[in-house]
């Protein structure tokens, strides 16, 4: 079946412009994870939904940052006034369950943003 | 809080060769840990994962890990390395937020000919 998927993937963006990053999890699954991916380094947590519920934003760098998910299925990460710092891959990973730790969580390809 | 150590940011071998790839974690209760390989531009494939039970776990693609908790390590191994293996590859922790992944900085793995 489809995976997770996302779009752009690849954005450039002038330092002040907004952004908005779009994420398609697996149908069905009731986990979505935001992840951020400096070049070079390891994907970090920014933020988690439970369907609709967002119940953890404490990696999100900024109050710049916001992500929804507002019928539990697409969700949007979006970062106003972008700065030079935010180019990174953002991830999005969808899983079936949070509260069964064996539930893989599943990626999707990322979008790579760069801030000019 | 969960943290995840990949003390080598480069390797190389040659194709044929074996290879481990070491990672160290910390964790205040018993570790869920994965491994994943990213090839360039795409996201996270999930190699293998240790949840409980036997400590040696088999994955894709001829790969296997070893958790010792004694050692607080999760290494990766391969007892002979193809060309495709070229990618950079993460530890993970599993824990926190929704069971959230507590990332490791990545060894990028070269493969000579």
């Amino acid at each position: 079946g489809a995976g997770v998927s996302q779009s752009p993937r690849y954005k450039v963006a002038k330092r002040g412009q907004d952004v908005a990053l779009r994420c398609d999890p697996i149908s069905g699954h009731v986990s979505l994870f935001w992840y951020q991916q400096a070049l070079g380094q390891g994907p970090e947590f920014l933020t988690y939904f439970q369907n609709e519920a967002q119940l953890d934003k404490s990696g999100l760098p900024s109050d710049r940052f916001f992500a929804e998910r507002p019928e539990g299925s697409v969700s949007t990460l979006k970062i106003q006034r972008t700065q030079q710092e935010d180019s990174a891959v953002y991830l999005c990973a969808s899983s079936l369950s949070a509260g069964v730790s064996s539930y893989e969580q599943y990626f999707g390809p990322g979008t790579r943003l760069t801030v000019t | 809080a969960q943290s995840v150590t990949q003390p080598d940011i480069h390797i190389t071998v040659s194709e044929g060769a074996s290879l481990e790839l070491r990672c160290n974690y910390s964790y205040g209760a018993t570790p869920y840990l994965f491994w994943y390989v990213q090839s360039p531009g795409q996201g996270l494939q999930l190699l293998l994962k240790y949840f409980s039970g036997d400590t040696l776990v088999q994955g894709i693609k001829g790969f296997e890990a070893e958790f010792k908790r004694s050692q607080s390590s999760f290494n990766l191994r391969k007892p002979s390395v193809h060309w495709s293996d070229a990618a950079e590859y993460f530890c993970a922790v599993q824990g926190g937020a929704g069971n959230m992944l507590t990332f490791g900085g990545g060894t990028r793995l070269m493969v000579k000919p």
